[in-house]
């Protein structure tokens, strides 16, 4: 899987929108975009995915630049709750499926104030 | 998404034993995941457990050490043998679904 960097830690405010970057400037043709994050004391969730345009779901926006080559997680408006480390993930594949894990990188450190 | 249960949430264990944690999830799935979350790390895959055949390992990793059973498709068991403080980490399993992967919450081993 092709190489992912992001920001160590980010801080932001409560009810405020939150951009999380990840460059991933290597990323081949199939490689789609995946984000999970961590919560404290909990295993990683998926947040979105995406492969070439812009995706909304319930918990989040995924941006992705038109040369592909970086992608920024939105939170709208951020809450206590997501707090978490965020991991930007590519693989070459959509979401099910597949006989491998993931792998993953340092992630981001969101701290959010209240 | 499937629901995955894992136990036991933490132990606190002597060096040169073993502990051994259970992964049960609630719906039938072929490809099982372990993996290790060493103190402020981040998450590295073990080996992946396929029913029915021996599980794979991934670089670094043993199956003397880390010997996995999958008896069926719904559990898996990762076990860590002769324990040393290194072996202290959070330890998870996963699988993938249509929506992504299910993490377990993990198994916080220290060993003392």
């Amino acid at each position: 899987d092709a190489k992912t960097t992001q920001p160590n830690s980010m801080e932001s405010n409560e009810e405020e929108p939150v951009h999380l970057p990840c460059n991933h400037s290597t990323i081949s043709g199939t490689d789609y975009i995946h984000w999970y994050r961590q919560l404290p004391s909990q295993g990683p969730e998926y947040v979105i995915h995406g492969l070439t345009s812009n995706v909304n779901n319930r918990m989040a926006s995924l941006a992705i630049a038109e040369d592909r080559k970086s992608s920024t997680l939105i939170l709208h408006r951020a809450t206590l709750r997501d707090a978490a480390v965020y991991y930007c993930i590519l693989r070459d594949r959509v979401t099910g499926g597949g006989a491998d894990g993931l792998t993953f990188g340092k992630g981001t450190h969101l701290i959010i104030q209240p | 998404s499937a629901v995955i249960s894992q136990k036991p949430s933490r132990d606190i264990c002597q060096r040169g034993t073993s502990l051994t944690i259970q992964c049960q999830v609630d719906s039938q799935v072929t490809m099982m995941f372990w993996y290790r979350q060493q103190p402020g790390q981040s998450l590295t895959l073990i080996a992946t457990a396929n029913q029915g055949s021996e599980a794979t390992y991934e670089s670094g990793f043993v199956i003397d050490k880390f010997p996995i059973s999958r008896p069926n498709l719904t559990f898996s068991t990762l076990t860590v043998s002769n324990m040393s403080p290194e072996d202290s980490s959070i330890y998870l399993c996963s699988v993938n679904g249509f929506y992504g992967y299910t993490f377990g919450s993990g198994t916080r081993l220290t060993v003392v």
